[in-house]
């Protein structure tokens, strides 16, 4: 059973903010939220990950609902490069659950010049 | 720093031969993963290690062969190839992720395979 629920596709234009959801409503209490992504058939790429606070890094922004049962991924400024399939993945970061990571199918994000 | 390399990117495979996927990386990590994907689907774990010595399944076991006899190579082996198998296989790494888990699982770029 999927510990996570993302749209398969979603298009972006040029220049604006993508925000890409993800339900992950049966997530416990020990559980973080990550999200990778996978340009054309690259090797997967971390981008950020949390708890329950918000997070910002260089490459995006993670929204997290306070009941935690969802979450958003911000590109603030989405680019061509940014063309890529997005998944969201909920484990433990410690302990014998962190050592096998889901992914699923995930949000095919597209760019539109 | 490389990273997490792998080798061959390509191989062509016939049926019942056998092969091994290598797989290095120079970060000193302790936790390796192999992974396999499918056309249209996410990846799937195959084997896994937390440390020299230490091998564990994931999803997706039958088939494949791993060993960890350094901390730096983490080898999957085929040792009966099938159709079945036909995929992409990503190897993976990152510190100890039942210990201090920083988050982040960084990929090698892929070794496709074919068996025909």
């Amino acid at each position: 059973d999927a510990k996570t629920t993302q749209p398969p596709s979603m298009d972006c234009a040029e220049g604006r903010a993508a925000n890409l959801p993800c339900n992950h409503s049966t997530i416990s209490g020990n559980e973080y939220v990550y999200w990778y992504r996978q340009i054309h058939s690259q090797g997967p790429q971390y981008i950020i990950h949390g708890l329950k606070n918000n997070e910002t890094n260089e490459m995006a922004s993670l929204i997290i609902t306070e009941d935690r049962k969802s979450s958003t991924l911000i590109l603030p400024h989405a680019t061509l490069r940014d063309t890529a399939v997005y998944y969201c993945i909920v484990s433990p970061r410690t302990g014998a659950g962190s050592y096998q990571l889901t992914f699923g199918k995930g949000t095919k994000l597209s760019v539109i010049p | 720093n490389a990273g997490v390399t792998q080798t061959p990117k390509f191989q062509v495979l016939k049926t019942g031969q056998s092969m091994t996927l290598q797989c290095a990386q120079d970060m000193n990590h302790e936790y390796m993963s192999w992974y396999r994907q499918d056309p249209g689907m996410g990846l799937r774990l195959i084997h896994y290690s937390v440390g020299a010595g230490i091998t564990d399944q994931g999803e997706v076991p039958n088939g494949y062969n791993v060993s960890r006899s350094t901390t730096e190579d983490f080898p999957l082996r085929l040792l009966s190839a099938a159709p079945s198998q036909t995929s992409v296989y990503f190897c993976a790494s990152s510190y100890d992720r039942g210990r201090r888990n920083t988050g982040e699982l960084f990929f090698g770029e892929g070794s496709r395979l074919t068996v025909l």
